[in-house]
């Protein structure tokens, strides 16, 4: 079976501090890799994805994740964190015949002036 | 851009009512999903379809049922609505398996149970 764990429920940083969040997963062949984001009262929006390639992946509002299949981990990073990024983030794992994406507890971020 | 709406933002129901939730896709995908979200356990799938008249349960399907008549719209059940239904309900919907599971989301239903 395949899960995900995000280890910190809650994480607060400085406005311009960087940013790291964790996300570990557990599947049994490749998998596909996503982080979200969901603003409060809102649906979920793609942040970016990694299928397969450069480990390194860029998404969208500066963020990037490094994929490292040694440690099961797909960490998400942005240098410097704005007000606007105070939000809830969910990472989550798919792969070659599955069509669900399975989830993790999420994060949420809150953002200090 | 990919559009999955849901029809109600927020709806209070009492206990035992029979609820229905709607949610439509406009970008022809075949899969349609129901997630429930709750505080410190993400999301959890409720039934997923992929393709018309077609499901699968998912993690946590007790309790609810699911109608998929059209490719687009795809309901969510609550047969005799208890208060432990109450919850942040999101639709989702993906293209494909494998590399085309990213999931479009919808702004969600909170449903509340009295």
């Amino acid at each position: 079976a395949q899960s995900v764990t995000q280890p910190d429920i809650h994480i607060t940083v400085s406005e311009g501090a960087s940013l790291e969040l964790r996300c570990n997963y557990s599947y049994g062949a490749t998998p596909y890799l996503f982080w979200y984001v969901q603003s409060p009262g809102q649906g979920l929006q793609l942040l970016l994805k990694y299928f397969s390639g450069d480990t390194l992946v860029q998404g969208i509002k500066g963020f990037e994740a490094e994929f490292k299949r040694s440690q099961s981990s797909f960490n998400l990073r942005k240098p410097s964190v704005h007000w606007s990024d105070a939000a809830e983030y969910f990472c989550a794992v798919g792969g070659t015949g599955r069509r669900a994406l399975t989830f993790g507890s999420g994060t949420r971020l809150q953002v200090q002036p | 851009d990919v559009k999955v709406t849901q029809s109600s933002r927020y709806l209070v129901k009492r206990t035992g009512e029979k609820v229905f939730l709607e949610c439509v896709q406009d970008m022809d995908h075949e899969n349609m999903f129901w997630y429930r979200q709750d505080p410190g356990l993400g999301l959890r799938l409720i039934y997923f379809s992929y393709d018309v008249k077609m499901k699968e349960k998912g993690d946590i399907p007790e309790g609810y049922s699911v109608s998929r008549e059209k490719k687009e719209r795809f309901s969510l059940i609550l047969e005799s609505a208890s208060t432990n239904q109450t919850s942040m309900y999101l639709c989702a919907s993906s293209l494909q398996g494998g590399r085309n599971t990213e999931a479009f989301f919808g702004q969600g239903t909170r449903l509340t149970v009295v």
